[in-house]
Protein backbone atom coordinates (compact mmCIF):
# COMPACT_ATOMS: atom_id res chain seq x y z
CA UNK A 1 0.00 0.00 0.00
CA UNK A 2 1.62 3.61 -0.76
CA UNK A 3 2.12 5.49 2.25
CA UNK A 4 0.78 9.50 3.38
CA UNK A 5 1.85 11.75 5.46
CA UNK A 6 -0.37 13.89 7.64
CA UNK A 7 0.54 16.69 10.07
CA UNK A 8 1.13 15.43 14.05
CA UNK A 9 -1.14 17.46 15.56
CA UNK A 10 -3.64 20.10 15.02
CA UNK A 11 -5.79 22.28 17.31
CA UNK A 12 -9.66 23.73 16.54
CA UNK A 13 -11.71 25.33 18.28
CA UNK A 14 -15.65 24.15 19.12
CA UNK A 15 -18.00 24.39 16.48
CA UNK A 16 -15.98 25.32 14.04
CA UNK A 17 -15.15 23.44 10.74
CA UNK A 18 -11.49 21.53 10.74
CA UNK A 19 -9.98 20.34 7.79
CA UNK A 20 -7.86 17.78 8.46
CA UNK A 21 -5.17 16.76 5.42
CA UNK A 22 -3.50 13.99 3.93
CA UNK A 23 -0.48 13.84 1.22
CA UNK A 24 -0.45 10.58 -0.79
CA UNK A 25 1.55 11.46 -3.69
CA UNK A 26 2.45 7.84 -4.73
CA UNK A 27 -1.16 6.81 -4.64
CA UNK A 28 -1.82 4.64 -7.74
CA UNK A 29 -5.31 4.19 -9.81
CA UNK A 30 -6.73 1.47 -7.87
CA UNK A 31 -6.02 2.72 -4.46
CA UNK A 32 -9.13 3.86 -2.62
CA UNK A 33 -8.78 6.64 0.29
CA UNK A 34 -10.19 5.50 3.63
CA UNK A 35 -9.77 7.69 6.86
CA UNK A 36 -10.40 6.22 10.42
CA UNK A 37 -10.23 7.80 13.68
CA UNK A 38 -9.12 6.16 17.14
CA UNK A 39 -10.39 8.10 20.29
CA UNK A 40 -8.67 8.15 23.90
CA UNK A 41 -8.65 4.59 24.93
CA UNK A 42 -10.91 2.93 22.19
CA UNK A 43 -9.96 1.21 18.73
CA UNK A 44 -10.04 3.26 15.94
CA UNK A 45 -13.40 3.21 13.87
CA UNK A 46 -14.26 4.24 10.42
CA UNK A 47 -15.15 7.62 9.28
CA UNK A 48 -15.41 7.50 5.70
CA UNK A 49 -13.90 6.57 2.35
CA UNK A 50 -13.45 7.39 -1.23
CA UNK A 51 -12.21 6.25 -4.35
CA UNK A 52 -12.07 10.13 -7.14
CA UNK A 53 -15.53 12.05 -5.81
CA UNK A 54 -16.26 13.96 -2.86
CA UNK A 55 -18.00 12.53 -0.42
CA UNK A 56 -20.09 12.77 2.98
CA UNK A 57 -21.93 11.05 5.16
CA UNK A 58 -23.04 11.73 8.87
CA UNK A 59 -19.56 11.95 10.15
CA UNK A 60 -17.75 13.86 7.69
CA UNK A 61 -16.80 15.14 4.49
CA UNK A 62 -14.17 13.78 2.04
CA UNK A 63 -12.51 16.04 -0.35
CA UNK A 64 -10.46 14.02 -2.91
CA UNK A 65 -7.74 16.56 -5.02
CA UNK A 66 -8.07 16.17 -8.75
CA UNK A 67 -4.91 14.41 -9.37
CA UNK A 68 -5.55 12.29 -6.21
CA UNK A 69 -2.13 13.21 -4.69
CA UNK A 70 -4.31 15.06 -1.55
CA UNK A 71 -7.11 14.50 0.19
CA UNK A 72 -8.93 16.29 3.07
CA UNK A 73 -10.80 15.44 5.86
CA UNK A 74 -13.79 18.00 6.98
CA UNK A 75 -15.36 17.91 10.09
CA UNK A 76 -18.31 20.30 9.54
CA UNK A 77 -18.36 21.42 12.94
CA UNK A 78 -16.15 20.04 15.57
CA UNK A 79 -17.14 19.23 19.13
CA UNK A 80 -15.37 17.96 21.75
CA UNK A 81 -16.19 14.30 21.32
CA UNK A 82 -13.89 14.94 18.46
CA UNK A 83 -11.08 14.96 19.66
CA UNK A 84 -9.11 11.93 18.29
CA UNK A 85 -5.87 10.80 16.29
CA UNK A 86 -7.06 10.37 13.06
CA UNK A 87 -5.56 7.83 10.26
CA UNK A 88 -5.48 8.35 6.53
CA UNK A 89 -4.78 5.29 4.84
CA UNK A 90 -5.05 3.93 1.02
CA UNK A 91 -5.80 0.35 0.30
CA UNK A 92 -5.64 -1.09 -3.15
CA UNK A 93 -8.90 -2.48 -4.58
CA UNK A 94 -6.32 -5.32 -6.44
CA UNK A 95 -4.78 -6.27 -3.03
CA UNK A 96 -8.44 -6.75 -1.55
CA UNK A 97 -10.37 -10.06 -1.73
CA UNK A 98 -7.04 -12.48 -1.51
CA UNK A 99 -4.89 -12.43 1.66
CA UNK A 100 -4.25 -9.25 2.33
CA UNK A 101 -6.99 -6.86 3.26
CA UNK A 102 -5.46 -5.76 6.63
CA UNK A 103 -5.06 -1.99 7.21
CA UNK A 104 -1.39 -0.19 7.55
CA UNK A 105 -1.61 2.86 10.04
CA UNK A 106 0.72 5.70 9.94
CA UNK A 107 0.66 7.94 13.09
CA UNK A 108 -1.88 9.44 12.00
CA UNK A 109 -2.97 13.30 13.25
CA UNK A 110 -3.97 13.96 16.82
CA UNK A 111 -7.12 16.34 17.10
CA UNK A 112 -7.29 18.79 19.77
CA UNK A 113 -10.70 20.50 20.49
CA UNK A 114 -10.89 23.38 22.60
CA UNK A 115 -14.33 24.69 24.20
CA UNK B 1 -24.99 -5.96 17.32
CA UNK B 2 -23.19 -5.75 20.53
CA UNK B 3 -19.29 -4.45 18.02
CA UNK B 4 -17.01 -6.06 19.01
CA UNK B 5 -15.46 -7.25 22.96
CA UNK B 6 -12.11 -8.34 24.14
CA UNK B 7 -10.85 -9.91 27.20
CA UNK B 8 -9.76 -8.65 29.04
CA UNK B 9 -9.05 -5.16 29.00
CA UNK B 10 -5.76 -5.00 31.38
CA UNK B 11 -3.26 -7.41 32.11
CA UNK B 12 -0.43 -7.70 33.73
CA UNK B 13 2.29 -10.21 33.79
CA UNK B 14 5.69 -10.70 35.12
CA UNK B 15 8.00 -11.42 32.10
CA UNK B 16 8.09 -15.07 31.53
CA UNK B 17 5.06 -15.71 31.94
CA UNK B 18 2.27 -17.35 28.67
CA UNK B 19 -0.97 -14.62 28.58
CA UNK B 20 -4.15 -15.41 25.98
CA UNK B 21 -6.51 -12.71 25.34
CA UNK B 22 -9.76 -13.02 23.70
CA UNK B 23 -11.54 -11.59 20.67
CA UNK B 24 -15.66 -11.94 20.40
CA UNK B 25 -16.45 -10.33 16.61
CA UNK B 26 -19.31 -9.15 15.31
CA UNK B 27 -21.20 -12.32 15.06
CA UNK B 28 -22.13 -12.41 11.36
CA UNK B 29 -18.45 -11.36 10.29
CA UNK B 30 -15.82 -14.14 8.83
CA UNK B 31 -12.94 -11.79 8.72
CA UNK B 32 -11.26 -11.11 12.08
CA UNK B 33 -7.78 -9.43 12.51
CA UNK B 34 -5.24 -8.92 15.04
CA UNK B 35 -3.20 -5.53 15.75
CA UNK B 36 -0.76 -4.23 17.58
CA UNK B 37 -0.35 -1.04 19.25
CA UNK B 38 2.32 0.98 20.82
CA UNK B 39 2.27 3.67 22.36
CA UNK B 40 1.73 7.30 19.99
CA UNK B 41 2.15 4.80 16.98
CA UNK B 42 -0.43 3.47 14.84
CA UNK B 43 -1.75 -0.21 15.09
CA UNK B 44 -0.19 -2.73 13.63
CA UNK B 45 -0.99 -5.58 11.51
CA UNK B 46 -0.75 -9.01 13.24
CA UNK B 47 -2.64 -11.59 11.61
CA UNK B 48 -5.83 -12.30 9.86
CA UNK B 49 -7.68 -15.10 9.86
CA UNK B 50 -10.99 -15.44 7.19
CA UNK B 51 -13.94 -17.82 8.77
CA UNK B 52 -11.31 -20.64 10.98
CA UNK B 53 -8.73 -20.22 8.61
CA UNK B 54 -5.54 -17.93 9.51
CA UNK B 55 -4.65 -16.66 5.55
CA UNK B 56 -1.83 -14.00 6.97
CA UNK B 57 0.76 -13.57 9.43
CA UNK B 58 3.10 -10.27 9.75
CA UNK B 59 6.71 -11.00 10.47
CA UNK B 60 6.00 -8.90 13.06
CA UNK B 61 4.39 -12.28 15.04
CA UNK B 62 7.00 -14.08 16.25
CA UNK B 63 7.21 -17.74 16.73
CA UNK B 64 6.30 -16.71 20.62
CA UNK B 65 3.05 -15.45 19.54
CA UNK B 66 0.34 -17.75 18.28
CA UNK B 67 -3.50 -17.14 17.50
CA UNK B 68 -6.57 -19.00 16.86
CA UNK B 69 -9.88 -19.17 15.81
CA UNK B 70 -11.61 -22.40 16.51
CA UNK B 71 -14.94 -22.87 14.57
CA UNK B 72 -14.50 -19.47 12.65
CA UNK B 73 -15.96 -17.12 15.90
CA UNK B 74 -14.25 -16.10 18.64
CA UNK B 75 -10.42 -15.89 18.63
CA UNK B 76 -7.30 -15.87 20.80
CA UNK B 77 -3.74 -14.95 20.93
CA UNK B 78 -1.76 -16.17 23.06
CA UNK B 79 1.97 -14.87 23.58
CA UNK B 80 4.50 -17.21 25.36
CA UNK B 81 7.85 -16.58 27.30
CA UNK B 82 6.38 -12.34 27.38
CA UNK B 83 9.04 -9.94 27.25
CA UNK B 84 8.88 -6.49 28.22
CA UNK B 85 8.90 -4.84 24.57
CA UNK B 86 5.46 -6.70 24.40
CA UNK B 87 3.70 -4.65 26.18
CA UNK B 88 1.14 -2.90 24.24
CA UNK B 89 -2.34 -3.00 23.47
CA UNK B 90 -3.62 -5.61 21.53
CA UNK B 91 -6.48 -4.89 19.45
CA UNK B 92 -8.98 -7.17 17.34
CA UNK B 93 -11.22 -6.09 14.59
CA UNK B 94 -13.78 -8.21 11.99
CA UNK B 95 -15.57 -7.30 9.05
CA UNK B 96 -17.60 -8.90 6.62
CA UNK B 97 -15.94 -10.69 3.82
CA UNK B 98 -18.92 -9.57 1.16
CA UNK B 99 -18.22 -6.04 1.40
CA UNK B 100 -15.61 -6.05 -0.89
CA UNK B 101 -13.42 -2.86 -1.00
CA UNK B 102 -16.40 -1.31 0.99
CA UNK B 103 -15.31 -3.23 3.62
CA UNK B 104 -15.11 -1.51 7.37
CA UNK B 105 -13.25 -3.34 9.75
CA UNK B 106 -14.92 -2.63 13.29
CA UNK B 107 -12.35 -2.51 16.25
CA UNK B 108 -12.93 -3.63 19.43
CA UNK B 109 -11.35 -1.55 22.87
CA UNK B 110 -8.34 -3.77 22.96
CA UNK B 111 -6.48 -5.65 25.73
CA UNK B 112 -3.79 -3.13 27.36
CA UNK B 113 -1.02 -5.52 28.20
CA UNK B 114 2.26 -4.36 30.56
CA UNK B 115 5.05 -6.77 30.86
CA UNK B 116 6.80 -6.03 34.23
Amino acid sequence: DAKTTQPNSMESNEEEPVHLPCNHSTISGTDYIHWYRQLPSQGPEYVIHGLTSNVNNRMASLAIAEDRKSSTLILHRATLRDAAVYYCILRDVLNYGGSQGNLIFGKGTKLSVKP
Amino acid sequence: DTGVSQNPRHKITKRGQNVTFRCDPISEHNRLYWYRQTLGQGPEFLTYFQNEAQLEKSRLLSDRFSAERPKGSFSTLEIQRTEQGDSAMYLCASSSNGAGIQETQYFGPGTRLLVL
